[in-house]
């Protein structure tokens, strides 16, 4: 089954301690994205990937790193999280060649205290 | 900047058709008019998308006006299952980033 996962699904954590949300698909989309979303602000783009060792900021970068070191992976990396990245972020992967489609993860709930 | 225009909410009945307007005035000629859904906190997903033609699919139809200034999204029996949020989006295709607005919050009752 073609699908974007993501790993925890749930996660409270303190601020300041290091964490990495995972997100794999296994569909060999070349295009791998990270979206926050938060009430009335609405879906915001966090990072993006074109392809593997190619990364690229979105709208809201501040306070996160991705990496891109194999086509099915794009880790979001918290190097120190703070009560303002409470939120709930969704993966996002799409085909160079079918771009007008992007599946998305089931989505990870963050909490920062 | 707001791209597209859509009623905040919207109550349907059950059975019946919804139609889910989207005024996009300012698009471009290489723009085109994309439609997802949030269905309570999960991930996006994807409907629909059209150019200048109307589109049908198994989901919905896409209905463009002459102009593209606007369009609707037309689910021909809503469910209880489709009450969700709904994203009218405005992108050139090989853009690959979708930028969200506040959708259109669709309440189907039975």
């Amino acid at each position: 089954e073609a699908q974007v996962t993501q790993n925890p699904r749930y996660l409270i954590t303190v601020t300041g301690k290091k964490l990495t949300v995972t997100c794999s698909q296994n569909m060999n989309h070349e295009y791998m994205s990270w979206y926050r979303q938060d009430p009335g602000l609405g879906l915001r783009q966090i990072y993006y990937s074109m392809n593997v060792e190619a990364t690229d900021k979105g709208d809201v970068p501040e306070g996160y790193k991705v990496s891109r070191k194999e086509k099915r992976n794009f880790p979001l990396i918290l190097e120190s999280p703070s009560p303002n990245q409470t939120s709930l972020y969704f993966c996002a992967s799409s085909s160079k060649t079918d771009s007008y489609e992007q599946y998305f993860g089931p989505g990870t709930r963050l909490t920062v205290t | 900047d707001a791209k597209t225009t859509q009623p905040p909410s919207m109550d349907c009945a059950e059975g019946r058709a919804a139609n889910l307007p989207c005024n996009h005035s300012t698009i471009s000629g290489n723009e085109y008019v994309y439609w997802y859904r949030q269905i309570h906190s999960q991930g996006p997903q994807y409907i629909i998308h059209g150019l200048k033609n109307n589109e049908t699919n198994e989901m919905a139809s896409l209905i463009i006006t002459e102009d593209r200034k606007s369009s609707t999204l037309i689910l021909p029996h809503a469910t209880l299952r489709d009450t969700a949020v709904y994203y009218c989006i405005v992108r050139v295709f090989n853009d690959y980033k979708l930028s969200f607005g506040a959708g259109t919050t669709v309440t189907v009752r039975a």
